[in-house]
This record gives structure tokens, C-alpha cells and sequence, in this order.
């Protein structure tokens, strides 16, 4: 089944600390992206990639870190100084940068 | 500035009932998509309908269909023939074709749907 996979499902983290969400996809799309979702809001895109080793700032960049080493894997580290990272953090890919883009489950990240 | 706005915070529709999501827009660009999604209580976010500027006809898949009005920027869409399953949060988006802002969606803030029996 091709498919977008991310882990965990729920990750507590204790404030000052770095963390890693995983995001794979089997799609074999070349363009990725990582947005974050507030309680009763829409959709931020924090970075994406068109290509392997290839990637961009989003609109709320700052904080946050990506790597595209591999084209099934797009991983987003939340670092230290991402002032509120307590959100519903959503990867995405779709098969060229602007066509129709297809979600993963999500990660909902609570920072203690 | 607000791209994408979305009026309708919440509604309730009665089961088999249409609906129309209201979804306006705000580009300069004459090339542009408007997306829509609907995210259930699960979180993920799945992709129903799409349509292009360019395109002539209003953009249709099965019960999902787009009410596009170019002059007017907006992009409804209509749900007909409501089903429980249908009671979810659904997004606009739009997709710009300048250099800066290519392959980005900007996102409305959203539109509660819940299905009544």
C-alpha cells in the first residue's frame, strides 16, 4: 500500500529539548513538506523540498530544522528555540512541487 | 493579508441535505489552484477536489463539486447528499504561480461541518 507514514503518533517532550519527527512516504513524489496546525486553525508550511537534498523555508521556518537525504524521508527536527512547539505537525508529498499534495497522519507533539 | 478566507467557522447540515462552504481568495496572479480537503477528528487531511484558473468547468468528483466564480474570487464547494461521515473540518487552499510562492498552499482557517440524522 503506497502511503505517507509518520511517527510517533503523539511525542511528549520536555521543554529545552530537541526532537525529531518522522515522515516516509512510498509514493515515490519528489516534493515534500512539513506544516503545523494550531487548535482551530489552518495550515502553516514550515519547510519543503522539491528534490533529494534540495529544501526551502516555509512561512514559520524559524525553530525548526529539515533534511532530505533520501527521497522517501523529509524529517523535521523541532529544536530549543522554537518559542510555543506544542502543535499537530503534518507531512505531506505530492508527485511535483504544486500538484495536489497527500497527507500523513500527523504528529501531535506536547511540549512539558 | 488574509489569501484564502472562510466565513463559516461552523454548520450543521441535516443527512442527505447539499451544503456549500463558502471560500474566497485573494491573488493578483493570473495563474493560480484552489484546493479543498477535509481533515476528520483523526487529524489527517485528505484531498477531495481541485481546480485550476484556466479551467472552464467547475471541477467535480462524485458528491464533491466546486462552485467557481473567477470574477467574483470564489471557490465554494457543494456536498450533496450529506452523509454522517461527512461531518468534518474541510479546508480551502490556494496555490499561486509566482516564483516565490510556487508549490505552496496557503489555507483558510476552516469550516466545521457536522452531520445530523
Amino acid at each position: 500500500d503506497g502511503g505517507i507514514t509518520q511517527s510517533p503518533k503523539y511525542l511528549f517532550r520536555k521543554e529545552g529539548q530537541n526532537v525529531t519527527l518522522s515522515c516516509e512516504q512510498n509514493l515515490n513524489h519528489d516534493a515534500m513538506y512539513w506544516y503545523r496546525q494550531d487548535p482551530g486553525q489552518g495550515l502553516r508550511l514550515i519547510y519543503y523540498s522539491q528534490i533529494v537534498n534540495d529544501f526551502q523555508k516555509g512561512d514559520i521556518a524559524e525553530g525548526y530544522s529539515v533534511s532530505r537525504e533520501k527521497k522517501e524521508s523529509f524529517p523535521l527536527t523541532v529544536t530549543s528555540a522554537q518559542k510555543n512547539p506544542t502543535a499537530f505537525y503534518l507531512c505531506a508529498s505530492s508527485i511535483r512541487l504544486g500538484n495536489e499534495q497527500f497527507f500523513g497522519p500527523g504528529t501531535r507533539l506536547t511540549v512539558l | 493579508a488574509q489569501k484564502i478566507t472562510q466565513t463559516q467557522p461552523g454548520m450543521f447540515v441535516q443527512e442527505k441535505e447539499a451544503v456549500t462552504l463558502d471560500c474566497t481568495y485573494d491573488t493578483s496572479d493570473q495563474s493560480y489552484g484552489l484546493f479543498w480537503y477535509k481533515q476528520p477528528s483523526s487529524g489527517e487531511m485528505i484531498f477531495l477536489i481541485y481546480q485550476g484558473s484556466y479551467d472552464e468547468q467547475n471541477a467535480t468528483e462524485g458528491r464533491y463539486s466546486l462552485n467557481f466564480q473567477k470574477a467574483r474570487k470564489s471557490a465554494n464547494l457543494v456536498i450533496s447528499a450529506s452523509q454522517l461521515g461527512d461531518s468534518a473540518m474541510y479546508f480551502c487552499a490556494m496555490r499561486e504561480a509566482v516564483i516565490d510562492s510556487w508549490g505552496k498552499l496557503q489555507f483558510g482557517a476552516g469550516t466545521q461541518v457536522v452531520v445530523t440524522p
